[in-house]
């Protein structure tokens, strides 16, 4: 299995262009999550899917988009770039599990800059 | 603020010594998980510690988790250069606690 792909690994946008961020798991996993990682932060989630078609917001929905159209993609799309989204974005899935949460898999993130 | 947070910020050891983090919630959980994170990559999962339990183990890791006073620590012992990493515990959120928060993460140097 390769687990948690994420590309590209890199990638420098001006102000204003959109693009998409693209995660895949291979692990049939029904939760994948997008996180943004700021230098010398935690983690703060963007978007989130419980499956196929169900999505939510996190707590930094503002300027991105999702979809959850098969079990294993989750895109993440920035509408309009701002410098302030230059970020390491993280995508994680996780297995369902009746009555317990279970732990994330991430993917190895992309390192956006936006100029 | 982030939900789960950590303490120290940055720790910095010998090899061979005990490294020691702790992590404040506010909200009620039914886990506490942590990770690691090498420097430029991904998160790794190291433990969970469900909220009936109150220690467990897992190799040289140790967590306690107290859901009285909302914190939990982890105990690397016998620390390895190779321990050097930035640690981080989350606690489950989201519809259904699908998704996680992260506190801000303990940096851990270890000195061989």
């Amino acid at each position: 299995n390769a687990g948690v792909t994420q590309t590209p690994k890199f990638q420098v946008l001006k102000t204003g262009q959109s693009m998409t961020l693209q995660c895949a798991q291979d692990m049939n996993h029904e939760y994948m999550s997008w996180y943004r990682q700021d230098p010398g932060m935690g983690l703060r989630l963007i978007h989130y899917s419980v499956g196929a078609g169900i999505t939510d917001q996190g707590e930094v929905p503002n300027g991105y988009n999702v979809s959850r159209s098969t079990t294993e993609d989750f895109p993440l799309r920035l509408l309009s770039a701002a410098p302030s989204q230059t970020s390491v974005y993280f995508c994680a899935s996780s297995p369902r599990t009746s009555g317990e949460y279970n732990e994330q898999f991430f993917g190895p993130g992309t390192r956006l800059t936006v100029l | 603020s982030q939900q789960g947070e950590e303490d120290p910020q940055a720790l910095s050891i010998q090899e061979g010594e005990n490294a020691t983090m702790n992590c404040s919630y506010k909200t009620s959980i039914n886990n506490l998980q942590w990770y690691r994170q090498n420097s430029g990559r991904g998160l790794v999962h190291l433990i969970l510690i469900r909220s009936n339990e109150r220690e467990k183990h897992s190799g040289r890791l140790r967590v306690t988790l107290d859901t009285s006073k909302k914190s939990s620590s982890l105990l690397i012992t016998a620390s390895r250069a190779a321990d050097t990493a930035s640690y981080f515990c989350a606690t489950p959120k989201g519809t259904g606690r699908r998704a996680l928060t992260f506190g801000s993460g303990t940096r851990l140097q270890v000195q061989p």
